[in-house]
């Protein structure tokens, strides 16, 4: 089974700082690699997507993430964050073996300060 | 973009009773819906896959007698928590595919917290 490893339950960063969410799979399938964003009380959001190709993938609210199989991560970026970035993040991998449900991390809760 | 809604959004229920949670694609016939289940700090773990018109496919270690699920129609799934005991209380998330997107997009409802005492 795959499986997704997010480090940091929470990442406490000041608005307008860089910002970094790590996320490990492992896999020994063909890799797809996911980051969806829950604002409070909604939920969850597609934020990327990697399937194929560029390895560096971009949301349209600033947001990257590059994938890199020599280190199996997934991390997700975004030069300077925003009070309205204070989510939870999480990263996911399908679930393989032939279902097609995904498998999360614990998720990773981003906190803006001002 | 695509809306799955949840109903209830919350529910408080006896032990040894049944609740009912629905799963609406408010705006896209889904064919294909997930429910999932998350305990506090915990990852999103999947329980089923609902298929509309057929039997639901039930992850390892999921009661499929505990948690029926039906999916009678291509907008609606719902997942009845059969007898329920204090150790079902959790946050429950339904996804739907939507037809045209990746094998492996889901849309996302906002959950239904049920608290059994």
């Amino acid at each position: 089974a795959q499986s997704v490893t997010q480090l940091d339950s929470q990442v406490p960063v000041f608005e307008e700082a860089p910002v970094e969410l790590r996320c490990n799979y492992s896999s020994s399938v063909s890799v797809y690699l996911f980051w969806y964003v829950q604002y409070p009380n909604q939920g969850l959001q597609l934020l990327l997507k990697y399937l194929s190709g560029s390895t560096l993938v971009e949301s349209i609210n600033g947001f990257e993430a590059e994938f890199n199989k020599s280190q199996t991560s997934f991390h997700l970026r975004k030069p300077s964050v925003h009070i309205s970035d204070t989510a939870e993040y999480f990263c996911a991998v399908p679930e393989g073996g032939g279902a097609d449900g995904l498998t999360f991390g614990k998720g990773t809760h981003l906190i803006i300060q001002p | 973009g695509a809306v799955v809604s949840q109903h209830p959004s919350r529910v408080i229920c006896k032990s040894g009773t049944s609740v009912k949670i629905e799963c609406r694609s408010l705006d896209f016939q889904a064919t294909t819906m997930f429910w999932y289940r998350q305990f506090p700090k915990q990852s999103l773990m999947l329980m089923a896959t609902s298929n509309e018109g057929s039997k639901a496919t039930y992850e390892q270690g999921v009661e499929k007698d505990k948690f029926l699920i039906n999916h009678a129609s291509l907008t609606l799934s719902t997942l009845t928590v059969t007898s329920a005991h204090p150790e079902d209380s959790s946050f429950y998330i339904c996804s739907a595919r939507r037809p045209g997107t990746g094998v492996y997009e889901q849309y996302f409802g906002p959950g239904t917290r049920l608290t059994v005492t």
